[in-house]
């Protein structure tokens, strides 16, 4: 069975410095979106990206994160500055085309320190 | 802006007993899901649920949703160590993006 994967699975950075954290989606599906969990909360969303281009954003990601699919296949969460309140688990999500279910990847866990 | 609430946040229960988590939300939506998280890891799904009146079983836990209500329950049937997690229920506000909107979360424990 297909499967969304993650890289890295844990990634560790100091406070300013970018990240980019890759998913590799099912291949076939069309949506995408991040979501974060700050330890110990709830899931939140952050960005929604279909047919190459964001189609929905929360408050949560604002010009310091970016999303693009460079080559067609990877789709990257891109933090620039990262601040303190960044560390969390990320989640690449995406559902297959028709389906109603969301897939998860395993995730990112960032730690900034 | 849409408000998914669960409860409870915490529940503690033995192995054989019956329980039941309720998610409500506050704006008109027929697409509910439920996952389970086990601790550092993702999320599983469980149920997808698209209509009022849905009702989904998958061994000891059972899904429903009232739209009208909005409102949906997961029950648990004679409790399991293994069924021990957090449970969340998740609602598509749709917005046309098909993004989730997230409860808090329920942590189960199971005791023997």
């Amino acid at each position: 069975e297909p499967e969304v994967t993650q890289t890295p699975s844990h990634q560790v950075t100091q406070m300013g410095q970018e990240v980019i954290l890759r998913c590799v989606p099912i291949s076939n599906h069309l949506y995408f979106y991040w979501y974060r969990q700050i330890l110990g909360q709830k899931v939140e969303f952050l960005v929604s990206f279909y047919n190459n281009e964001i189609s929905e954003k929360s408050e949560i990601f604002d010009d310091q994160f970016s999303v693009e699919r460079p080559d067609g296949s990877n789709f990257t969460l891109k933090i620039r500055s990262t601040k303190l309140e960044d560390s969390a688990m990320y989640f690449c999500a995406s559902p297959p085309p028709g389906g109603d279910e969301q897939f998860f990847g395993p995730g990112t866990r960032l730690t900034v320190l | 802006e849409l408000k998914v609430e669960q409860n409870p946040l915490f529940l503690s229960m033995q192995e054989g007993k019956n329980y039941t988590i309720y998610c409500n939300y506050s704006t008109t939506s027929d697409r509910l899901y439920w996952y389970r998280q086990d601790p550092g890891k993702s999320l599983e799904s469980l149920f997808v649920l698209l209509s009022n009146g849905a009702v989904k079983q998958e061994g000891r836990l059972m899904a429903s949703l009232d739209t009208k209500a909005r409102l949906s329950t997961l029950h648990i049937t004679a409790a399991v160590h293994d069924l021990s997690a957090t449970y969340f229920c998740a609602v598509d506000p749709q917005s046309g993006s098909e993004k989730l909107v997230f409860g808090k979360g329920t942590k189960l424990t199971v005791n023997p």
